[in-house]
């Protein structure tokens, strides 16, 4: 079954312990990319990556990081976490060479709590 | 700057026909789509538009004016299940895709 996977689901931290949200797909698409997702404000991207080793920053990439090293794998670090992290999480991909790229599958979310 | 419109909620009843508009201004245009999503869940995608004119897809239908920068959903014969956001997105001249806030559609019986 084609699906983008995420892990963890929910997740309650604290104050400054790194954390690393996971995204794996295995649909061989060329895009992945990270959405926050928080009440009033709609999707904001985080960070994205047109393909392996080649990652940019999106319009909200302060306090995170992101790691291209394999097609299939996206993961989402947040070295120091604050409370302001406090969101639910999406990881999308799609295939930059269908002639609508923009159809992005996404991961069911993971819905991440700072205290 | 980049921006999409669209209404924060919206109220229909069962069985009847609701249209949500999107307006956007974006640096170029490549594309424009609309996706649904469930209170905690992922969006998942509806319908995409990149030339003028109307898509139609089962009960869902959507428009696109390129010279006006303006889209609208239209949903036919409601149901219960439709009860969701309505994410508005526009694929800019780099291929990145511009959000709306969303449209949350509230249905009654």
């Amino acid at each position: 079954e084609a699906q983008v996977t995420q892990n963890p689901r929910y997740l309650i931290t604290v104050t400054g312990k790194k954390l690393t949200v996971t995204c794996s797909q295995n649909m061989n698409h060329e895009y992945m990319s990270w959405y926050r997702q928080d009440p009033g404000l709609g999707l904001r991207q985080i960070y994205y990556s047109m393909n392996v080793e080649v990652t940019d920053k999106g319009d909200v990439p302060e306090g995170y990081k992101v790691s291209r090293k394999e097609k299939r794998n996206f993961p989402l670090i947040l070295e120091s976490p604050s409370p302001n992290q406090t969101s639910l999480y999406f990881c999308a991909s799609s295939n930059l060479g269908d002639s609508h790229a923009g159809e992005l599958f996404f991961g069911e979310g993971s819905r991440l709590t700072v205290l | 700057g980049q921006n999409i419109d669209q209404p924060t909620e919206m109220t229909a009843t069962e069985g009847a026909i609701v249209q949500i508009n999107c307006t956007y201004q974006t640096s170029g245009f490549n594309g424009l789509f609309w996706y649904q999503q469930h209170a905690g869940e992922a969006p998942t995608f509806l319908s995409y538009n990149v030339l003028d004119g109307l898509e139609e897809k089962g009960r869902f239908s959507s428009f696109l004016s390129r010279s006006k920068g303006y889209s609208y959903l239209l949903l036919k014969e409601l149901q219960m299940k439709d009860s969701a956001s309505y994410l508005c997105a526009v694929m800019d001249s780099n291929y990145q895709l511009i959000w709306g806030a969303g449209t949350k559609l509230i249905i009654k019986p």
